[in-house]
């Protein structure tokens, strides 16, 4: 079956510095990747939809200049929280949909635990 | 406004009862899609109905739609303590059949073996 990976799968971080979440179609070819944000016990909200070769597309409230999204390949796209503070600490979560057929399917990657300090 | 709201927001049973899930939306959807999430894990998918399906079984799996009252149904029978996890319901964007998807507040099923 289709997998996707993320990595790492989880980080802890000083407040100011960046990290970098990366999320990889193993098996399948992705145009389109899908990030979330998930609070503990919370469900999950979508942050933005990352388009291949194209800029992401990001949900009402979430700073794009924060939150940078690269899709750089057909299998990768990268989240990047920037100057990072506690309240940024959640899981994240990729999917991504098979771009070679009209699946109506999400396969999701594993999460990222983020922690600030 | 929330789309895939579910009730029970937690359940507790013993290992072999049925534990049912509740989802309601609020826009006309495509399809309607449970997921699974075992505690800090990624999601795993577990069954898709479409609009004009009422009822979809997947080995211990019962899914209903029912669009008039614009609500879901997840049923799982004979439940095994490996049951124990989050399960969602999700939506894409009306009209649509695949795309971004709206979740649902989840139902943290726990089994007692």
């Amino acid at each position: 079956g289709a997998v996707v990976s993320q990595h790492p799968s989880r980080v802890i971080c000083k407040s100011g510095t960046s990290v970098k979440i990366e999320c990889r179609s193993l098996d399948f070819q992705a145009t389109t990747m899908f990030w979330y944000r998930q609070f503990p016990k919370k469900s999950l909200m979508l942050m933005a939809t990352s388009n291949e070769g194209s800029k992401a597309t990001y949900e009402q409230g979430v700073e794009k200049d924060k939150f940078l999204i690269n899709h750089a390949s057909l299998t990768l796209s990268t989240l990047t929280v920037t100057s990072a503070h506690p309240e940024d600490s959640s899981f994240y979560i990729c999917s991504a949909r098979e771009s070679a057929v009209l699946q109506e399917t999400q396969y999701f990657g594993p999460g990222t635990r983020l922690l600030v300090l | 406004s929330q789309q895939g709201e579910e009730d029970p927001q937690a359940l507790s049973i013993q290992e072999g009862e049925n534990a049912t899930m509740n989802c309601s939306y609020k826009t006309s959807i495509n399809n309607l899609q449970w997921y699974r999430q075992n505690s800090g894990r990624g999601l795993v998918h577990l069954i898709l109905i479409r609009s004009n399906e009422r009822e979809k079984h997947s080995g211990r799996l019962r899914v209903t739609l029912d669009t008039s009252k614009k609500s879901s149904s997840l049923l799982i029978t004979a439940s095994r303590a490996a049951d124990t996890a989050s399960y969602f319901c999700a939506t894409p964007p009306g009209g649509t059949s695949y795309g971004k998807l709206t979740f649902g507040q989840g139902t943290i099923l726990t089994v007692h073996p």
